[in-house]
């Protein structure tokens, strides 16, 4: 598609709930990732992908949040067993790879969710 | 453990006047700094950027400055338009020469207001 596309653009659940958010980058890039931001905040890394392996997970606050990637394209975050301090807007960004000088990061609108 | 920060929270200007947004990093392993634009409802968009060797790069009305002794950058807007008044973040990369360059540390970000 023309930009990075994310789903569902809003998601309420209750305590305890698994989740999954969906994104979906421009066609062909290379580096996906995964970011959270709080409200009021910048946006803080979770992970990245480079084609369908996981590069870094550094940033995954926690076991209950893993992502994947599995055919190089399309990519899910899923928070098992989900908390209120999970509640923020989750964005996924891609590039056209992750290692050159011009990468430059395309963010989607973000998925916000909210934990009750 | 802020590594970049934003300590304006809001800035308003009038058009055709100077906007000057600034940002302090702290961890000396950053090499390479960004300025993302927000709009609401949008994701972050990418502004303008610039490498630790340099001082200075320009983009039209975009210049940023970068004083590495003082671990400060400055985005400099000018002549500033309605139509920049958005959120703006600065962001930075720890060892960009190598596969980090999409491992972006954001600052909180600075609302700025240009009226008419």
């Amino acid at each position: 598609g023309a930009g990075v596309s994310q789903s569902p653009r809003y998601k309420v659940t209750k305590r305890g709930q698994d989740v999954a958010l969906r994104c979906d980058p421009i066609s062909g890039h290379v580096s996906l990732y995964w970011y959270r931001q709080a409200l009021g905040q910048g946006p803080e890394f979770l992970t990245y992908f480079n084609y369908e392996a996981q590069q870094d997970k550094s940033g995954l606050p926690n076991d209950r949040f893993s992502a994947e990637r599995p055919e190089g394209s399309i990519s899910t975050l899923t928070i098992q067993r989900t908390e209120q301090r999970d509640s923020a807007m989750y964005r996924c960004a891609s590039s056209l790879d992750g290692w050159s000088g011009a990468n430059v990061l395309t963010f989607g609108a973000g998925s916000r969710l909210t934990v009750l | 453990d802020q590594q970049v920060k934003q300590n304006s929270p809001s800035l308003s200007v009038q058009e055709g006047r100077i906007s000057i947004l600034n940002c302090d990093y702290t961890n000396s392993m950053f090499d390479y700094f960004l300025w993302y634009k927000k709009y609401p409802a949008e994701g972050p968009t990418f502004l303008i950027s610039i490498s630790s060797i340099k001082d200075k790069n320009e983009d039209g009305r975009f210049t940023v400055f970068l004083n590495k002794s003082a671990k400060h950058l400055s985005l400099h807007i000018v002549p500033s338009q309605p139509g920049d008044s958005a959120v703006y973040f600065c962001a930075a990369i720890a060892n960009a020469g190598g596969t980090s360059y999409g491992k972006l540390t954001f600052g909180q970000g600075t609302i700025l207001t240009v009226h008419p």
